[in-house]
Order: C-alpha cells, then structure tokens, then sequence
C-alpha cells in the first residue's frame, strides 16, 4: 500500500546548526502536508503545513520544502536549539471518500548537542 | 484557548481487563480522532468522528475496540478484552470541520501485562 516514510531515523546535529529532515510520500493524490514534532511523552505538536499547490512555506526558523516530481518532502530547521531535541514526523493527507485521513511516517529523531 | 485534554495519562492492565481511555477536543472543534501510536511508529488512525457521527472507523479492531461520541463533544475509547498487542500510546486529536490542521492531545500510554 501507499505509505509516508522517512530516509534517516536519527539525526544529529550541534546546536546552531541548520537541520533538514527529509521525507518521501507514494500518494500523487496527497493534497495537504504536515510536521509534527514530538517530545517524549507528549503528544505531536503542529509545526509547519503546505499544501500541494506550494513548493515552499516558512515559518519561524522552519521552511517546509515540497517536490511534487520526485514527491519528496523536508523541514529544515534554522539554527537548532537543544529544544528542538524530538521526534519528527511528516504525514500526507489521504483524502478518502472526501474526508481527511492523515497517513503518518515512522518518524525521525533529532538530537543536538549543546 | 485549552488544547485537547486526555484522561488517564498513564494506565497498566493485565491482558483480558478491560480499559477505557476520555478525550475532550478543543472548543468547537467538530472533528474528533482517536489513533494509536505503538513504540517507535508514528501515530496510526483508528476512528474518526464528525460531530457524533463516525466518519471513518475502518482500522479500528471492533471485535476488542469501540468508541462513542455521544453528545458531540468528548468521547470514550473502549478496549475490551485487552491483548499484549495492544500496549500504545492512544492519541486523541481534534480539528475544525473542513480544515486540515489537526491537535493532539498528551496521550494515554497503556501497558498491558
């Protein structure tokens, strides 16, 4: 079946500097992307969305990047806090039968070092 | 504004007990999710509601899983009886009806012994 998954499962990086997770999607069909991050017990938080008329959207110190050829997905993440220590995970909208479905990717853990 | 609020955070049964997990969405958020995130996997849907309707319950285990939505507001998940397998982090989310975004919840993380 179609699915969201991740090339890279953990990543490390020093603070300061710039981080880029990257995700691939199968479903052409997607319209609508989003990242989530999530800290050890929490939940996922809301971080960036683009929808699939975008190739690019920013946020603050996040830029989400879409390439619909080669349906490849990234969030870079600028000069990287010990804070941004999580779990993140890009998920693609399925819409089935008119409704949303987010399908979620396995996730890929940042960690950056003071 | 109150994010969505999930009771109880964390809760240890022995397999064939059974369990039931409370979410309460966000203010006037129609749309209600409930997924399960098992141990280093992202979050899988299990039901969606719209309102107090089921919208999409198509990956939900309905032999051992169910869930209402009574009022339109805040819903139960139900687990009866529970399996090993089932130990997961259970997420609650809601969103607006007709917008994308949707809000987690901290989770319930259940251990089955």
């Amino acid at each position: 079946g179609e699915s969201v998954g991740l090339h890279l499962p953990t990543l490390s990086v020093q603070e300061g500097d710039n981080s880029i997770i990257n995700c691939a999607y199968s479903n052409s069909a997607s319209d609508y992307f989003i990242w989530y991050k999530q800290e050890s017990g929490k939940g996922p938080q809301f971080i960036i969305d683009i929808r699939s008329n975008m190739d690019k959207r920013q946020g603050q110190r996040v830029t989400v990047l879409l390439n619909k050829t080669v349906k490849h997905l990234s969030l870079q993440i600028a000069a990287t806090q010990p804070g941004d220590s999580a779990v993140y995970f890009c998920a693609e909208n399925m819409r089935d039968t008119g409704f949303q479905k987010l399908v979620f990717g396995t996730g890929t853990r940042l960690l950056v070092s003071p | 504004e109150a994010g969505v609020a999930q009771s109880p955070r964390y809760k240890i049964i022995e397999k064939r007990q059974s369990v039931a997990f409370w979410c309460n969405p966000i203010s006037g958020h129609a749309t209600l999710y409930w997924y399960q995130q098992i141990l280093g996997q992202g979050p899988k849907l299990l039901i969606q509601f719209q309102n107090n309707g089921v919208v999409d319950d198509s990956q939900l285990p309905k032999d051992r899983f169910s869930a209402e939505r009574l009022k339109g507001v805040d819903s139960t998940l139900k687990i009866q009886p529970a399996k090993l397998e089932d130990s997961a982090v259970y997420l609650c989310a809601s969103s607006l009806v007709g917008r994308d975004t949707q809000y987690f919840g901290p989770g319930t993380r259940l251990t089955v012994l």
